[in-house]
């Protein structure tokens, strides 16, 4: 199947620095990429639809200047945290199709923030 | 409100106690139900795809079936690797993100 690399998979930061986590898709090309954020025994929530070469689209409740998304490739989405607070820990999660009629995502093996 | 509720939260087996996971749906225009696994700090794996109501698909020890209000995913004779959390998505829109219910997580002891 289609592979979905994701890095860091795990990051600490201090409150109010910024972290930056990237997806990459490595064998196919992904016009649109999901995240997703999920919070211990909680399911996945999507936070925001990222689209090449265009501005990402927010879901609601999701501050889009605090998660900066930035998809310049059709290879490569990164979201950004920034001024991280503690209640932004959480595991971090993209996702892509490997074409646009498969209907399944891949997913990334997802990052996990932890900020002090 | 809940478009895709699973059922139970938690599940714990004997191996080779087999089972069956639920997964409701209210979402209208279906365009697929998905079974992944995630195991503990880890992205979700794909497992299966079901498209319309009696469609049937198995793999090793799991077998997911669809009808028009809920999937389920059953366990067939279970082994402790098959310990995880087992999460069920619905597509509603094309090229749209997947709707995640909260998952089942399961536990099988030797």
């Amino acid at each position: 199947g289609a592979v979905v690399s994701q890095h860091p998979s795990w990051v600490i930061c201090k409150s109010g620095t910024s972290v930056k986590i990237e997806c990459r898709s490595l064998d196919f090309q992904a016009t649109t990429m999901f995240w997703y954020r999920q919070f211990p025994k909680q399911s996945l929530m999507l936070m925001a639809t990222s689209n090449e070469g265009s501005k990402a689209t927010y879901e609601q409740g999701v501050e889009k200047d605090k998660f900066l998304i930035n998809h310049a490739s059709l290879t490569l989405s990164t979201l950004t945290v920034t001024s991280a607070h503690p209640e932004d820990s959480s595991f971090y999660i993209c996702s892509a199709r490997d074409r646009p009629t498969n209907e399944k995502l891949f997913f990334g093996s997802g990052t996990q923030l932890s900020v002090l | 409100e809940d478009q895709v509720t699973q059922s139970p939260e938690a599940l714990r087996l004997q191996e080779g106690e087999s089972s069956s996971l639920n997964c409701s749906y209210t979402v209208s225009g279906l365009r697929g139900l998905f079974w992944y696994r995630q195991d503990p700090g880890k992205g979700p794996e794909f497992l299966f795809t079901l498209y319309s109501a009696g469609e049937e698909k198995e793999k090793e020890r799991l077998k997911a079936t669809l009808t028009k209000k809920e999937s389920f995913l059953h366990i067939t004779a279970p082994k402790p690797e098959d310990s995880a959390t087992y999460l069920c998505a619905v597509n509603q829109q094309a090229g749209t993100a997947l709707i995640f219910g909260k998952g089942t997580t399961l536990s099988v002891s030797s």
